[in-house]
């Protein structure tokens, strides 16, 4: 059974700080996607990752696929509370099954 | 492109009653997706078609629930005998088959079960 791992669960923190949350799996994807859900809406794609090793940038926010194309990276520089929300992974592996994490919940603090 | 349309955004039903979603997908879109998400969690995988065919159905899809796409465009979920724990938001998404199978979510059915 193909799992996606996301860590930390929960993260609160300052504006003006800088996270990085994880999603790991010991699959590999063919392609990942970040997806940034607010409470009571769908998730909202942010960035989709397909090459081993590769980094995007989106404004404040970096996203990095593994070498292996195990596991993934958002990095969010000087957070802001418009960053507040779930961020959830998705990750595509055998047969175009797309697994999901059960997300990191982020709260910044003004 | 409106994107993925799910209606109704919110349905409040008394336990026992029977519900039914709709999904309209982006247009040019052959899948469409089912999935189930309750509070804190990430969305669970309940279905999906590509075109008008059912090609999976997890094992949280109890015989109360069924899905259609009889067209291969919208496709509607309909929950029957409904219970306190088909409580959840239930999102729809579409993805073209090609390439990355992105999926695209619309913003969701709140289900609430009185």
């Amino acid at each position: 059974t193909q799992l996606l791992e996301q860590s930390p669960q929960f993260l609160s923190i300052q504006e003006g700080e800088n996270l990085t949350v994880y999603c790991n799996s010991s699959s590999v994807f063919s392609s990942l996607q970040w997806y940034r859900q607010e409470p009571g809406e769908g998730p909202v794609l942010l960035v989709t990752v397909v090459t081993g090793g590769e980094v995007k940038k989106l404004k404040r926010l970096t996203f990095q696929f593994g070498d292996a194309r195990k596991d993934s990276s958002l990095h969010i520089t000087a957070a802001q509370p418009g960053d507040t929300g779930l961020y959830l992974c998705a990750g595509a592996g055998r047969d175009d099954k797309i697994i999901f994490g059960k997300g990191t919940r982020l709260h910044i603090l003004p | 492109d409106t994107g993925v349309s799910q209606n109704p955004r919110h349905k409040i039903t008394k336990r026992g009653q029977n519900v039914t979603f709709r999904c309209d997908p982006i247009s040019e879109h052959n899948r469409l997706y089912w999935y189930r998400q309750t509070l804190g969690q990430g969305p669970e995988f309940l279905t999906y078609f590509q075109n008008e065919a059912q090609l999976e159905k997890s094992r949280l899809l109890s015989d109360r629930f069924s899905a259609e796409r009889p067209k291969g465009s919208f496709s509607t979920l309909e929950i029957q005998r409904t219970e306190q724990g088909d409580s959840a938001m239930y999102l729809c998404a579409s993805s073209f088959s090609s390439g990355w199978n992105i999926q695209y979510f619309g913003a969701g059915t709140r289900l609430s079960v009185l």
